[in-house]
């Protein structure tokens, strides 16, 4: 597997309270993305970044914030966490260039009550 | 926007027997990939197509892509358990931005022993 980590593993957060989520990888990757799964949805792009400080949206990117100030970080943030953010979400890195091959982490369960 | 429509959402079979998913795009690719996520894990890159009408094996796996480059398939011959998983396809789009994977929804196939 590619080293990839992400913290935290499980979170339980209350509705409008703010959540980062870290992605860390060493393999000097370029892009990175946040994705999140939900039962029936599959897999959905929120935002991704091609190089420090370079992100752009996904197609779900509403209600959340990434930030990338090195190249092994990229963050995740919803500024006030509501049910409907409650998901699975991965994040992935590719090497060279965007929608190449992607490695994913392994998640991080996020439950908003 | 791009959408990929994968098929069947589930399918459940007895060990043996051959499996099949399929994926359409609503618009022409410039490669179509393939990957695994098995109950609880994280998605695994299996293979990328490229060219039109390409065809790949991995084993008890055949993958295709289409003519047109607008859908693919996945197919197992005799089935393990230890094919249980969701399959995903995910479309890479051409030009600019639209690079980005758009995935499927999935096939979850569970293998009665």
């Amino acid at each position: 597997d590619a080293g990839i980590t992400q913290s935290p593993r499980h979170k339980v957060t209350e509705t409008g309270t703010p959540v980062t989520l870290r992605c860390h990888q060493t393999e000097n990757h370029r892009y990175m993305y946040w994705y999140r799964q939900d039962p029936g949805h599959g897999l959905r792009l929120i935002h991704y970044s091609y190089g420090v400080k370079d992100t752009d949206k996904g197609e779900v990117s509403d209600g959340y914030s990434v930030s990338r100030s090195k190249t092994e970080d990229f963050l995740l943030t919803l500024e006030s966490a509501t049910s409907s953010q409650t998901s699975v979400y991965f994040c992935a890195i590719s090497q060279r260039v965007l929608g190449e091959t992607q490695y994913f982490g392994p998640g991080t369960r996020l439950l908003v009550l | 926007g791009q959408q990929v429509m994968q098929i069947p959402q589930y399918q459940h079979v007895q060990e043996g027997e051959d499996f099949t998913t399929y994926c359409n795009s609503s618009t022409t690719l410039s490669n179509i990939q393939w990957y695994k996520q098995r109950p609880g894990g994280h998605p695994v890159f299996l293979i990328q197509l490229v060219k039109s009408g390409e065809v790949k094996k991995q084993k008890r796996l055949t993958f295709q892509f289409g003519e047109a480059k607008k859908n693919s398939s996945l197919h197992i011959t005799a089935t393990q358990t230890t094919d249980v998983g969701t399959y995903f396809c995910a479309g890479r789009g051409s030009g600019g931005s639209n690079y980005k994977l758009t995935f499927g929804k999935g096939t979850l196939l569970t293998v009665n022993p």
